[in-house]
């Protein structure tokens, strides 16, 4: 069975940085592109950032675009959310998800629907 | 950025009805590109359906997808207790990926 397991959030100040993990297990994990949704306190999802299978290829909200960077270790089945310069608009659990398959005759990489999902850390941005 | 707009915002049935979820896009979508998310209370979202009307693995048979287009729809023909939760459109054909704001789908 798939599975998906963020760490690393936490409380952190105002134009501080914090990384996320998310280990994968159960699936080919380099053959898959990865990505992060986060949910603010009592509201909808957001896309935040996507990655290929192989890590070349990278897609930004520009909500974070310049402050998040996304990555991955295929070595260690691990993805990663870099995020620098946090305001408190940045609040919220945040998800990593997986790219499931092409649902076209042809798909970019992130033109996927995220089809397993992990059970989410929170980040809390405040002084 | 394509938004999507869902309605209505609160759906009240009662256990073995019909329900009929909307989400209307800003400009067309490929419905290659279209899904939706049931997220219960605490959980994480689960994939329902994708490709607009294929279902996800394990998505019951009473749960079904249509649409094209700006118009998109989510049917669960007989409500089970288990189904009460908010559901979330999605396009991810067009970056930046958009969700809708969600409906709820509340005992009545």
């Amino acid at each position: 069975e798939v599975q998906l397991l963020e760490s690393g959030g936490g409380l952190v100040q105002p134009g501080g940085s914090l990384r996320l993990s998310c280990a994968a297990s159960a699936f080919t994990f380099s053959g898959y592109g990865m990505t992060w949704v986060r949910q603010a306190p009592g509201k909808g999802l957001e896309w935040v950032s996507s990655i290929s299978g192989g890590g070349s290829s990278t897609y930004y909200a520009d909500s974070v675009k310049g402050r998040f960077t996304i990555s991955r270790d295929n070595s260690k089945n691990t993805l990663y959310l870099q995020m620098n310069s946090l305001s408190a608009e940045d609040t919220a659990v945040y998800y990593c998800a997986k790219l499931g398959d092409c649902s076209s005759t042809s798909c970019y990489s992130w033109q996927r629907p995220f089809d397993y999902w992990g059970q989410g850390t929170l980040v809390t941005v405040s002084s | 950025e394509i938004m999507l707009t869902q309605s209505p915002g609160t759906l009240s049935l009662s256990p073995g009805e019909r329900a009929t979820l909307s989400c209307r896009a800003s400009q067309s979508v490929s419905s290659s590109y279209f899904a939706w998310y049931q997220q219960k209370p605490g959980q994480a979202p689960s994939l329902l359906i994708y490709g607009a009307s294929s279902r996800a693995t394990g998505t019951p048979d009473r749960f079904s997808g249509s649409g094209s287009g700006t118009d998109f729809t989510l049917t669960i023909s007989r409500l089970e207790p288990e189904d009460f939760a908010v559901y979330y459109c999605q396009q991810y054909g067009s970056s930046p990926i958009t969700f809708g704001q969600g409906t709820r789908l509340e005992i009545k």
